[in-house]
């Protein structure tokens, strides 16, 4: 079965950086792009960025360029997802997701989400 | 960016109702959209895609219509597990957009 499993959670101070992994399984990894959500605790969704697993070509909201980056190791089928910079605004739960397109465009499988601190 | 408008913001119902939530997209998105559930502490769960079709193993109470700028999701007869927070996503374009949400609370 399809699962995408995250790493634990994070505690950064203010500027610095966290990296969080998202290994697949249960299917081709390269065959499916993967995307990262956040969400601040008691808030809504926020779409940051997308990666495609087999090229590594990548796309990010624009709040986010600069800090962000989106890298993976096909080898482990594991995708990553790298903030810098990190403030207090940043503190939230990141979740990858896996993307479908094929006229079913939507995430339809998701990691368990990571919680990430940013305090002093 | 297009922008996802969700309303209303919160609706109180009992088990067995009938409940409509809506979603405006601020331009065209076809039938690109598609809608989430997620309970707290947990991940959001796709229910719905291209504004219509039911994800696998969604259950049939829960429909999806529209299309272009205007959505709406149903759910025909509330259950206890349906009580949760619903989202609606622009799948048009890039960058991707949720709407702010609907909480479902019992009533």
């Amino acid at each position: 079965q399809v699962q995408l499993v995250q790493s634990g959670a994070e505690v950064k101070k203010p500027g610095a950086s966290v990296k969080v992994s998202c290994k697949a399984s249960g299917y081709i990894f390269t065959s499916y792009d993967i995307n990262w959500v956040r969400q601040a605790t008691g808030q809504g969704l926020e779409w940051m960025g997308w990666m495609n697993p087999n090229s590594g070509n990548t796309g990010f909201a624009q709040k986010f360029q600069g800090r962000l980056t989106m890298t993976r190791s096909t080898s482990i089928s594991t995708a990553y997802m790298e903030l810098s910079s990190l403030r207090s605004e940043d503190t939230a739960v990141y979740y990858c997701a896996r993307w479908r397109t094929a006229g079913r465009h939507s995430f339809d499988y998701w990691g368990q989400g990571t919680l990430v601190t940013v305090s002093s | 960016d297009i922008q996802m408008t969700q309303s209303p913001s919160s609706v109180s119902a009992s088990v067995g109702d009938r409940v409509t939530i809506t979603c405006r997209a601020s331009q065209d998105i076809s039938s690109w959209l598609a809608w989430y559930q997620q309970k707290p502490g947990k991940a959001p769960n796709l229910l719905i895609y291209v504004a219509s079709i039911l994800q696998g193993g969604v259950p049939s109470r829960f429909s999806g219509s529209g299309s272009g700028t205007d959505f709406t999701l149903t759910i025909s007869s509330l259950q206890p597990e349906d009580f949760a927070t619903y989202y609606c996503q622009q799948a048009n374009s890039f960058p991707f957009t949720f709407g702010q949400g609907t909480r479902l609370e019992i009533k």
